[in-house]
C-alpha cells in the first residue's frame, strides 16, 4: 500500500466561495480518482484525474464545478466551485499504485461542510 | 448500464459467522472489490476477485461467481470492532473506475 493524505481534513464554508483539495501519494501511481460521498451515501466518482491533461469527468460532473489539476504522477487537487450546501459531503482520492494489481486505494478524505 | 445490489443492513453476533451477498449486472467485468469503512473514516481495501471461486484472507473470505453475477464477503469470528459498513465494488472495460454499490451497514452485537 502507500500513506495518501489529504488537505484540509475538514472544513466549514460559505457559500458562494471555493475550496481546492489537495492529494499527496508517497509512491508511484498510475491512476488518481476523485470521489464524493455524501452523508449516509455510498461513494460517487467524479473524475479520473489524469497526468499533464484534463481530468476525465463522469455524467453529472463538469471541470467548471469541479476543476481539477494534476501536475505530476504523485500529486492532485480538487476545487469544489461556488459552493452551495449541496455540496457538503466527504471528498476522497483514491489512487491505484505502480506495479500493483490495479487495487484501488482512499485517501483519509476531506469533509466539507457549507453554510 | 451497471447495477450492483447488497442488503442495507446486517445485525450478526459477536463470535459468528456473517455472509454478506452483493449482485451485480454489468459488461466488460474486470473485477470485484470489497471495501471495509468504519464510520467517519475512509474504505479501506479487503479483497479482490477477478476468477471464480473463494479468496481467503485470514478470517474474511470473498467469492465469485462470474455467470451469476454473484459475490459474497464472509467474515468469521466476529469482533466488535467489525461493525462498519462493507462496500461491494465493480470494475468494468474499457475503464479502470470501480462502481460502488450502496454498501451494507453491519452492527455486531455482544
Amino acid at each position: 500500500s502507500a500513506v495518501i493524505s489529504q488537505k484540509p481534513s475538514r472544513d466549514i464554508c460559505q457559500r458562494g466561495t471555493s475550496l481546492t483539495i489537495q492529494c499527496q501519494v508517497d509512491s508511484q501511481v498510475t491512476m488518481m480518482f476523485w470521489y464524493r460521498q455524501q452523508p449516509g451515501q455510498s461513494l460517487t466518482l467524479i473524475a479520473t484525474a489524469n497526468q499533464g491533461s484534463e481530468a476525465t469527468y463522469e455524467s453529472g460532473f463538469v471541470i467548471d464545478k469541479f476543476p481539477i489539476s494534476r501536475p505530476n504522477l504523485t500529486f492532485s487537487t480538487l476545487t469544489v466551485s461556488n459552493m452551495s450546501p449541496e455540496d457538503s459531503s466527504i471528498y476522497l482520492c483514491s489512487v491505484v499504485l505502480r506495479g500493483g494489481q490495479e487495487t484501488q486505494y482512499f485517501g483519509p478524505g476531506t469533509r466539507l461542510l457549507v453554510l | 448500464g451497471q447495477n450492483i445490489d447488497q442488503p442495507t443492513e446486517m445485525t450478526a453476533t459477536e463470535g459468528a459467522i456473517v455472509q454478506i451477498n452483493c449482485t451485480y449486472q454489468t459488461s466488460g467485468f474486470n473485477g470485484l472489490f470489497w471495501y471495509q469503512q468504519h464510520a467517519g473514516e475512509a474504505p479501506t481495501f479487503l479483497s479482490y476477485n477477478v476468477l471464480d471461486g473463494l479468496e481467503e484472507k485470514g478470517r474474511f473470505s470473498s467469492f465469485l461467481s462470474r455467470s451469476k453475477g454473484y459475490s459474497y464477503l464472509l467474515l468469521k469470528e466476529l469482533q466488535m470492532k467489525d461493525s462498519a459498513s462493507y462496500l461491494c465494488a465493480v470494475r468494468a472495460l474499457p475503464r479502470v473506475k470501480l462502481i460502488f454499490g450502496t454498501g451494507t451497514l453491519l452492527a455486531v452485537q455482544p
